[in-house]
């Protein structure tokens, strides 16, 4: 059976202070490693999908990387609207839906 | 333009009930999905179509039943409504199974 399992649960950061979420996942095969942003109240909005290992996307101050066993989105000199929840996800191939971690919740204070 | 959009918002009701959520797609997408997300925000997958067929049903009790009418469209239709049915649900969609595009989900509330 997949497994995701994001760390922490919950991330406490000043503005400016750069730090990493985790994802670490067990899979039989994978196709992909997908992060997406949730905010209050709304659907998840996809952000990155990593492929293989090595493999590095970034987009604004979000940087995503994936080994073989685990996923880090790196977020440097985050501002207070990068808070919200940090969702990832693993698809084991092409006919898997998504199987999803329970996210890390981000908080930046002014 | 909303690329994945869902009706109601928001569903108050009385157990025992039965509702309907819809969902719209507009990115030309061939799957789509139905989540359920939970009061710890845990995601979980429920239906899956592709092309209007369905491709994916998890362990969801019978009185859940997704429609397709089309390929932009996948309604889902809930009887007997329970207390344990609330939760956020929410639509998303893709194109030959890749990365998915969720609508901003619809909170039933059963009472």
């Amino acid at each position: 059976e997949d497994q995701v399992t994001q760390s922490p649960e919950a991330l406490r950061l000043q503005e400016g202070e750069s730090s990493s979420l985790n994802c670490s996942y067990t899979v039989s095969g994978l196709r992909g490693l997908f992060w997406y942003r949730q905010d209050p109240g709304k659907g998840p909005e996809f952000l990155f999908t990593l492929y293989s290992a090595g493999e590095e996307k970034e987009k604004e101050r979000l940087k995503a990387t994936l080994t073989k066993k685990e996923s880090f989105l790196h977020i440097t000199a985050p501002k207070p609207e990068d808070s919200a929840t940090y969702l990832c996800a693993v698809q084991a191939d092409r006919y898997s839906t998504l199987t999803f971690g329970k996210g890390t919740m981000l908080l930046v204070s002014p | 333009d909303t690329a994945v959009s869902q009706t109601p918002k928001y569903l108050v009701t009385q157990m025992g009930n039965d509702k309907s959520i819809k969902c719209e797609q507009n990115l030309g997408h061939d799957t789509m999905y139905w989540y359920k997300q939970d009061s710890k925000k845990f995601l979980k997958i429920m239906f899956s179509y592709n092309n209007k067929e369905l491709i994916i049903n998890e362990t969801v009790p019978n009185r859940f039943s997704p429609k397709s009418p089309d390929k932009a469209h996948l309604n889902l239709h809930i009887n007997s409504l329970e207390l344990g049915d609330s939760a956020v649900y929410f639509c998303a969609s893709s194109h030959s199974r890749g990365e998915q595009y969720f609508g901003p989900g619809t909170r039933l509330t059963v009472t």
